[in-house]
């Protein structure tokens, strides 16, 4: 039980390159996030999902695209990566509780450097 | 607004003293509370949370947290600090939007340093 894992683990991108992050569960978890985390700003959610097919906006989307075609993956898409966009990622899920708790499960992060 | 504070953005503490970090939160309803653990250079771990009942958890690593309704408050404290529990702690609180869509309101977190 891998829990959740995350690749790549670092990554050196130049300005307006491409680039995909993976996030995988084994825990059979409904919900999925991706959060970016930043010196002094805390975790900031870009896009989540609630199951497999859908995907919502969180509070910092811009210039991130996601996919969850299947139930286990979470894909986080840079279509043209920007310095703005260097920080640390991590995925979360979450199972489906009724009322909760329902507390999230992180991957270890991925560091992505734009230049 | 929902939000959750972090008073303390640094702490220090010698090994062995005792530990409080605080954590206060606005959210209209019953909260579901958490705090989670995050060793430098890794992922986030839960130490522990608070969806109803007795208002003092027991977490893991030795963690408690106690939450006070009447403050908004949901405390965190450990009786004696180990050197390796310095890390960045993180308090949050669990919503629930119109869609019934479940999320964590974060706080900015604070860093706990431990002196030998």
């Amino acid at each position: 039980n891998a829990g959740v894992t995350q690749t790549p683990k670092f990554r050196v991108l130049k300005t307006g390159q491409s680039m995909t992050l993976l996030c995988a569960q084994d825990m059979n978890h409904e919900y999925m996030y991706w959060y970016r985390q930043d010196p002094g700003m805390g975790l900031r959610l870009i896009h989540y999902s609630v199951g497999e097919g859908t995907t919502a906006k969180g509070e910092v989307p811009d210039g991130y695209n996601v996919s969850r075609l299947k139930k286990q993956n979470f894909l986080l898409g840079l279509e043209s990566a920007a310095p703005s966009q260097t920080s640390v990622y991590f995925c979360a899920s979450s199972a489906r509780l009724a009322g909760g708790p329902y507390e999230q499960y992180f991957g270890p992060g991925t560091r992505l450097t734009v230049t | 607004a929902q939000s959750v504070t972090q008073p303390d953005i640094h702490i220090t503490v010698s090994e062995g003293a005792s530990l409080e970090l605080r954590c206060n939160y606005s959210y209209g309803a019953t909260p579901y509370l958490f705090w989670y653990v995050q060793s430098p250079g890794q992922g986030l771990q839960l130490l522990l949370k608070y969806f109803s009942g007795d208002t003092l958890v027991q977490g893991i690593k030795g963690f408690e947290a106690e939450f006070k309704r009447s403050q908004s408050s949901f405390n965190l404290r450990k009786p004696s600090v180990h050197w390796s529990d310095a890390a960045e702690y993180f308090c949050a609180v669990g919503t629930l939007n119109a869609g019934n869509n479940r999320k964590l309101i974060w706080g900015l977190g604070t860093s706990l340093a431990v002196n030998p």
